[in-house]
C-alpha cells in the first residue's frame, strides 16, 4: 500500500500566487523527497527532508517535515505557469539505496 | 547527477506479446529500479535490479511476467510479457542520485491494444 498520501489532490492557483501541498505518511522514514511530472513523462527530484530536518529551502521551493505528526509540506512561492505539472511526495526508510514508497501525487495548475 | 535514457519513449503494442523496455545509465550505479505507473495514479515499485544477481521483486509482481536483465552497471532492461490491456501504463526505470534523490528515465508509455 501506498505510504505517502498527498493533499489536496488537486490545486488550481492564479499565477504569482503561493502553492501549498501536505503530504502525510504512517510509518517511520529516514528521509522524504518531492517530486515533480510534467504530462506524464520521467519524474525530476525537487528537494529531499532527512528525518532529522523541520525545513529545507531550494529557490522558490521550502519544504517542510513534522516527524511527530508524520507530515510534510511543499510550498512553491510565486508560482509560475511552469509549475503546471504533478506533484508527489515519497518515502525512504533505510539507507541511501532503499527503495522510494510514493503517494498518489497532486496535480498543480498555475493559471497565467 | 546521472543521465538516463530510456527508450522506446512509447510504443502500441498487441495483446500477447511482449516489449522489451531498455534504460542506459551514463555512470556506473549499483542499483537500478523499474516502476509502473497505471493511468492517473502513482508509482509503484515493480523490481530492484543488481548486477550479477537476480531482480528482487515486490509483492504482485512476478520474473515470468516481468523478466529483468542487469548485464553490467550501466545498463538494464525491463521485459513486459504475455501483455493485456491491463499491463498499459507508464514504465520508469531510477537510479539513485548523488544527494540522495533518485533520477528517473523519461519513461516508457505502453498502450495495450
Amino acid at each position: 500500500s501506498q505510504q505517502g498520501e498527498e493533499d489536496p489532490q488537486a490545486l488550481s492557483i492564479q499565477e504569482g500566487e503561493n502553492a501549498t501541498m501536505n503530504c502525510s505518511y504512517k510509518t517511520s522514514i529516514n528521509n522524504l523527497q518531492w517530486y515533480r511530472q510534467n504530462s506524464g513523462r520521467g519524474l525530476v527530484h525537487l528537494i529531499l527532508i532527512r528525518s532529522n530536518e523541520r525545513e529545507k529551502h531550494s529557490g522558490r521551493l521550502r519544504v517542510t517535515l513534522d516527524t511527530s505528526k508524520k507530515s510534510s509540506s511543499l510550498l512553491i512561492t510565486a508560482s509560475r505557469a511552469a509549475d503546471t505539472a504533478s506533484y508527489f511526495c515519497a518515502t525512504a526508510f533505510t539507507g541511501a539505496n532503499s527503495k522510494l514508497t510514493f503517494g498518489k501525487g497532486i496535480t498543480l495548475s498555475v493559471r497565467p | 547527477s546521472a543521465v538516463i535514457s530510456q527508450k522506446p519513449s512509447r510504443d502500441i503494442c498487441q495483446r500477447g506479446t511482449s516489449l522489451t523496455i531498455q534504460c542506459q545509465v551514463d555512470s556506473q550505479v549499483t542499483m537500478m529500479f523499474w516502476y509502473r505507473q497505471q493511468p492517473g495514479q502513482s508509482l509503484t515499485l515493480i523490481a530492484t535490479a543488481n548486477q550479477g544477481s537476480e531482480a528482487t521483486y515486490e509483492s504482485g509482481f512476478v520474473i515470468d511476467k516481468f523478466p529483468i536483465s542487469r548485464p553490467n552497471l550501466t545498463f538494464s532492461t525491463l521485459t513486459v510479457s504475455n501483455m493485456s490491456p491491463e499491463d498499459s501504463s507508464i514504465y520508469l526505470c531510477s537510479v539513485t542520485g548523488r544527494v540522495g534523490g533518485y533520477t528517473f528515465g523519461s519513461g516508457t508509455r505502453l498502450t495495450v491494444v
